[in-house]
Parts: C-alpha cells; structure tokens; sequence
C-alpha cells in the first residue's frame, strides 16, 4: 500500500511565477490537509479538504494561496506570484474515511519551494 | 487560541532513556499526537494520546495528563538513529477542525 505521494519533491521558482503542488493520498484516505514548514519552524496548517470540497481554509493566507481535491486526480496547492517568503517545505498528509476517533494523519515526503 | 511548548534541543547518550516534555494551552481538545522526523524527511506518526494516562509501543511511550495540559514521550534503549526532530501536536474538536497544531518540535541529538 503505497504511502502519500508529493511531487515534485524540489521546486525552484523565480518571483512572480507560478507554483502548483500536488498531492496523493494513501489509498482509501479521502481527507487530505496541507501544512507548510518554514525552516527552523514547526509545521503550521493551510488547509483541510475532502475530494470536491474546501473543509477548513482558517490557515491559508487569504491572496495567492488556493487548493483543491478534484474528484478525480490529485489534490493541487497552487501559489501564484510566488515571493522569496513562500520557500519552505510543504508537506501533504491523509487520513482515512472512517469513523475511527483516531484518525491519524500520514504525511507525504513533502515538496521544498525555492522562491529566488 | 492554540499554544503549545516543547525544548528546542536535547542530548542524551546511546542507551539511555530521554524524556521530551509538551505542554499545551488550546481553546479545546481531542487528542495528542507524536511524530518523528528525520532532516529533510516527512513526519512519521509515533503515538497518540486522548485518555490520562501512559500508551506504551516498544521502546517508546507517550503519556497524557489532560488536567495539566501535558505529554511526554519516553524514548528508550535509545539508538544513534532517535537522533531526530520530535513533534508534539494537538487536534482541537469539532466536524472540520480535524487539523493538527503543531509545537516547534525538540530536536534530539544521540551520543555513542
């Protein structure tokens, strides 16, 4: 059973451009969360969606960001006009569809954004 | 609001047993968990907590004392290869905040 999927795992941007980073869930997990990592930071939450749906966006910055879990394909976290403050690790995790109370959260390999 | 505390570093010897505090103040709780993580590498989930108490998983542990707003995780018979970013993170209840508050993490070093 594979494990989360990310790609592309390095990322290198010049300012103004576009970034689009996808994401895999384990097989079976249909609730996917993105959390960025700044260096020498913790992980901090962007966003929480379920396949068609944006469940909670309340860590997204409000310009730029957008994310989206088609109902087909990956789940895609798209940065547009990058700047030098959006290098960081952006890391993807799921977990599962059901009612366990658990519900742990399986991180991908994450993505490492270079703004230069 | 969401605040959690764990020590920024620490250092124990090969075979030792190390401890590595968290303490949390949140607006809400439903359960704590524990990950690890190697430089450059993903988060890897270690244990989990929602009752007081102490959950044991071979040489790790981890405990909870939801009064106090506080975990541990006990490693033990530590290995060269512990050495590694340890994350306490919090998930406050509710339908769609099912996300993870993550503390700063305490990054472990292991001596021969």
């Amino acid at each position: 059973n594979a494990g989360v999927m990310q790609n592309p795992r390095h990322l290198v941007r010049r300012r103004g451009q576009e970034a689009r980073l996808r994401c895999s869930p384990m097989k079976g997990h249909s609730h996917v969360y993105w959390y960025r990592q700044l260096p020498e930071e913790g992980l901090k939450f962007m966003v929480y969606l379920q396949k068609e749906n944006i469940i909670d966006e309340s860590g997204m910055p409000k310009e730029r960001f957008s994310a989206e879990f088609p109902k087909e394909g990956p789940s895609i976290l798209r940065i547009q006009q990058v700047v030098r403050g959006d290098s960081a690790a952006y890391f993807c995790a799921s977990s599962p569809t059901t009612t366990s109370y658990q519900e742990t959260q399986y991180f991908g390999p994450g993505t490492r954004l270079l703004v230069l | 609001g969401q605040n959690i505390d764990q020590p920024t570093e620490m250092t124990a010897t090969e075979g030792a047993i190390v401890q590595i505090n968290c303490t949390y103040q949140t607006s809400g709780f439903n359960g704590l968990f524990w990950y690890q993580q190697h430089a450059g590498e993903a988060p890897t989930f270690l244990s989990y907590n929602v009752l007081d108490g102490l959950e044991e998983k071979g040489r790790f542990s981890s405990f909870l004392s939801r009064s106090k707003g506080y975990s541990y995780l006990l490693l033990k018979e530590l290995q060269m290869k512990d050495s590694a970013s340890y994350l306490c993170a919090v998930r406050a209840p509710g339908g769609g905040r099912r996300a993870l508050t993550f503390g700063s993490g305490t990054r472990l070093q292991v001596q021969p």
